[in-house]
């Protein structure tokens, strides 16, 4: 049970470029969630999604997207890397309202 | 969902209480207290939540006052791996269930 698995850990991509940031998890969790964390900041909700099929935007969605095409993956994708996406992004899903969260272990991400 | 405040950071003693507190005195009846720590950049950890009642597991309990504007949340004999942020969230349970997160209490357990 590997529960929530992210990659890559590490990356650095130049101004301009694409990515897909994965995230897996194997716990047949409705629910999941991608975050962004700044240095000596919280963590900031970028999108979500309550079941396979669906998402939704969070607090600061505007240069990413995503897809959930099965349930167990929960795709970021960043379309035209800036640098002020440089960050760690934190993966996170979650059985039902009623519980908390099992968080990745995240991506360390640098536009260069 | 209400908003929390906390202090930014305490110091404990190895082995002593750590008592954390939280202030959510907008909070409303039908939301949850949740707690979780990032320890030195990994993924955070969901510690405990509760919605009126004191609640404990095998990693902390949780205090919520009667009247419900505020709680404390008590590692009872902290240890070293215990230093870390430490985050309080007021929660509806809605369509999304999203949590939002603060700047949190950064905890520093010293020897």
């Amino acid at each position: 049970n590997a529960g929530v698995t992210q990659t890559p850990k590490f990356r650095v991509l130049k101004t301009g470029q694409s990515m897909t940031l994965l995230c897996a998890q194997d716990m047949n969790h409705e629910y999941m969630y991608w975050y962004r964390q700044d240095p000596g900041m919280g963590l900031r909700l970028i999108h979500y999604s309550v079941g396979e099929g669906t998402t939704a935007k969070g607090e600061v969605p505007d240069g990413y997207n995503v897809s959930r095409l099965k349930k167990q993956n929960f795709l970021l994708g960043l379309e035209s890397a800036a640098p002020s996406q440089t960050s760690v992004y934190f993966c996170a899903s979650m059985l039902t309202g009623l519980y908390g969260y099992t968080f990745g272990s995240g991506t360390r991400l640098t536009v260069v | 969902d209400a908003k929390t405040t906390q202090p930014p950071s305490m110091d404990c003693a190895e082995g002593r209480a750590a008592n954390l507190p939280c202030n959510h005195s907008t909070i409303s009846g039908n939301e949850y207290v949740y707690w979780y720590r990032q320890i030195h950049s990994q993924g955070p950890q969901y510690i405990i939540h509760g919605l009126k009642n004191n609640e404990t597991n095998e990693m902390a309990s949780l205090i919520i006052t009667e009247d419900r504007k505020s709680s404390t949340l008590i590692l009872p004999h902290a240890t070293l791996r215990d230093t870390a942020v430490y985050y309080c969230i007021v929660r509806v349970q809605n369509t999304g269930n999203q949590f939002y997160f603060g700047t949190g209490t950064s905890l520093t357990v010293i020897p």
